[in-house]
């Protein structure tokens, strides 16, 4: 079993919708999570870490339940420049920082 | 800040030769990690370095070898190159964990690697 796990989709959705992307992990010991996004040909970069409380950044929020071991990403009011993957990454940090991620869920929105 | 920077940018080498890729970390990151991403694929990580120690290792094989140096910049070294080597190779930097920090890694714009 994969450490972490994400649909690949992709998601098309139209301008001004709100999308979800899910994530599991497969470590109880996993410490920190983050949502990188990655646009074609180029490096993953930070989207947002996520908190245990759930955060939230303009359009964006991420919700975490460890009880389920599982990480949510939502999008609202897409826009084009939100076309992207979407990676899902944990950090065991009990084991010297190591980043696990996942394959990443492919996002478009069209006009 | 010049963030992580690697190079080359793309390289083109041909079955069985050697190859060798390097990363400078992120101003005060002590800790570089080497991750190999295949298209369409998330990042897959290789090995991490710490006080010039390969610290942890990914499921690869001893092909793959690396190396930081005193001033914490990598190189990433692949012998016997393969056709399925080829890969964007992405070094990220980060933190040794401290307490509570959530640390992130921050990654160089990578290295496209094709064999011929």
């Amino acid at each position: 079993r994969k450490e972490v796990e994400q649909d690949p989709g992709p998601f098309n959705v139209p301008e001004g919708a709100t999308v979800a992307f899910n994530c599991t992990y497969s470590n109880s010991a996993s410490q920190s999570f983050f949502w990188y996004r990655q646009d074609c040909r180029k490096e993953p970069k930070l989207l947002m870490s996520v908190y245990s409380s759930g955060n939230e950044d303009g359009r964006f929020t991420a919700q975490l339940n460890r009880a389920s071991q599982y990480i949510s990403l939502l999008i609202r009011d897409s826009k084009l420049s939100d076309s992207a993957t979407y990676l899902c990454v944990v950090n065991d940090r009990e084991n010297f920082n190591k980043f696990y991620f996942g394959s990443g869920t492919k996002l478009n929105v069209k006009p | 800040d010049a963030g992580v920077t690697q190079s080359p940018t793309h390289l083109i080498k041909t079955r069985g030769q050697q190859v060798t890729l390097r990363c400078s970390p992120k101003s005060g990151h002590d800790t570089v990690s080497w991750y190999q991403q295949a298209l369409g694929q998330g990042p897959q990580f290789i090995f991490q370095y710490y006080e010039e120690e390969e610290r942890q290792r990914g499921n690869f094989p001893d092909r793959f070898s690396g190396h930081q140096f005193p001033n914490y910049s990598s190189e990433l070294n692949v012998n016997a190159l393969l056709l399925g080597d080829s890969a964007l190779y992405l070094c990220a930097s980060s933190s040794p964990y401290r307490g509570s920090m959530n640390t992130e890694a921050f990654f160089g714009q990578g290295t496209r690697l094709t064999v011929v």
